[in-house]
């Protein structure tokens, strides 16, 4: 019962560089989206979707695109990574009641 | 706009003792409200949630919370602290038609520490 799976758990990245956060939920949940935690703020909501095709923005989006092709997958993109974007982010899907955390994928951008 | 401010960044208590966590929330429509506990290198995982039913809501591992509509608060408690306690834990609040949409909004989170 894998649930929420993101990949990278870990990754280092130079200023400027692109990547993309994978994410992926096998409980056929509509809702996604993507937090940031960081030290003393909680965490901060980037994006989220509603369902496939569908996203919109969160409370911190800058920097950071989604797109939602299918119901499983939700990628986060940094397309020119900053050191502002080091952080730890999660993936999350929600049903009505609960939202499910994956494990967590620790960016650094030097 | 809705926010949540946890009070205290850290708490320690004594194995045995009761535990106190402190979670004020504001927010201009029915709130839903939640606490979630994180492990060390670990995703966040519920504790417990109020949705418009009962005030007093039990959760998993002995905690609860009651919601109090008049000082804005949902306090998480449990009576007797196990060193197994030990994490982080989070507050959040949604609007009533937002939790399916995951847009909740976290407190800053509190650090509990259980000494032996």
């Amino acid at each position: 019962n894998a649930g929420v799976t993101q990949t990278p758990k870990f990754q280092v990245l130079k200023t400027g560089q692109s990547m993309t956060l994978q994410c992926a939920q096998d409980m056929n949940h509509e809702y996604m989206s993507w937090y940031r935690q960081d030290p003393g703020m909680g965490l901060r909501l980037i994006h989220y979707s509603v369902g496939a095709g569908i996203t919109d923005q969160g409370e911190v989006p800058n920097g950071y695109n989604v797109s939602r092709s299918t119901t499983e997958d939700f990628p986060l993109r940094l397309l020119s990574a900053a050191p502002s974007q080091t952080s730890v982010y999660f993936c999350a899907s929600a049903n009505t009641g609960e939202l499910f955390f994956g494990e967590g994928s620790r960016l650094t951008v030097l | 706009a809705q926010s949540v401010t946890q009070l205290g960044s850290h708490v320690s208590v004594s194995e045995g003792a009761l535990v106190l966590l402190r979670c004020n929330y504001s927010s201009s429509v029915p709130p839903y409200l939640f606490w979630y506990v994180q492990y060390p290198n670990q995703g966040l995982q519920l504790l417990l949630k109020y949705t418009s039913a009962a005030t007093l809501v039990k959760g998993i591992n002995g905690f609860e919370a009651e919601f109090k509509k008049s000082e804005t608060s949902f306090h998480l408690t449990k009576p007797s602290a196990h060193m197994s306690d030990a994490a982080e834990y989070f507050c959040a609040v949604s609007d009533a038609g937002g939790t399916s949409y995951g847009k909740l909004t976290f407190g800053q989170g509190t650090i509990l520490t259980v000494h032996p």
